[in-house]
């Protein structure tokens, strides 16, 4: 079956421009994440969903950051008035589990952001 | 919050060698701790994973080891082969805080031939 997928899989944006980073996550899923991994780092947490519920938001770095899945399947992470330290891959990973029971998660090919 | 610490961050071996990677974490509620491989460009992927009830866990030559009281765990390849070269990160979660990962910082192998 399909895996996740995000798309753009490439952005490249002047700063002060607003970006949106689309993840589509496996069927059925309950739990989505998103992750921002810079060059030569581990990925690191930014935000939680369980179905369209965001229920964690602490790894968010600014109120430029906005993520939302409104219908808890597709979530689309929004940068406002990028700036040059927003460049990283973002990573968008979904998992079957809720709550107490932890399931993988599945990374999608992630969405490279270049700030100019 | 959570922290996790990995090393040692570059690692080169010879095939057929061992590679031992070790990570520490700070959050003694932690209680699942994968391992992610990530080739250049690629998506992570779960190589292995082990849960706090369990200390050790095997899968043909992966292996992760866990000690809960030093909070410290470990993964093991053995027989090293050229397609094993890498980065690799341990993660460290407790279902209470959501499931998200807190990821070590990687570890780059190579293997030479």
């Amino acid at each position: 079956g399909a895996g996740v997928s995000q798309s753009p899989r490439y952005k490249v944006a002047k700063r002060g421009q607003d970006v949106a980073l689309r993840c589509d996550p496996i069927s059925g899923h309950v739990s989505l994440f998103w992750y921002q991994q810079a060059l030569g780092q581990g990925p690191e947490f930014l935000t939680y969903f369980q179905n369209e519920a965001q229920l964690d938001k602490s790894g968010l770095p600014s109120d430029r950051f906005f993520a939302e899945r409104p219908e808890g399947s597709v979530s689309t992470l929004k940068i406002q008035r990028t700036q040059q330290e927003d460049s990283a891959v973002y990573l968008c990973a979904s998992s079957f589990s809720a709550g107490r029971i932890y399931n993988e998660q599945f990374f999608g090919p992630g969405t490279r952001l270049t700030v100019l | 919050g959570e922290n996790v610490e990995q090393h040692p961050s570059t690692l080169s071996v010879q095939e057929g060698d061992s590679a031992v990677i070790k990570c520490t974490y700070s959050d003694s509620a932690s209680n699942y701790f994968p391992w992610y491989k990530q080739e250049l460009g690629k998506r992570p992927q779960l190589i292995i994973d082990i849960r706090s009830n369990v200390g050790e866990k095997k899968d043909q030559r992966i292996a992760v080891t866990l000690n809960k009281t030093a909070k410290h765990f470990s993964l093991h390849i053995t027989e090293t082969q050229p397609e094993d070269s890498a980065v690799y990160f341990c993660a460290a979660s407790y279902s209470r805080g959501g499931n998200k990962l807190v990821f070590g910082a990687g570890t780059i192998l190579r293997v030479k031939s």
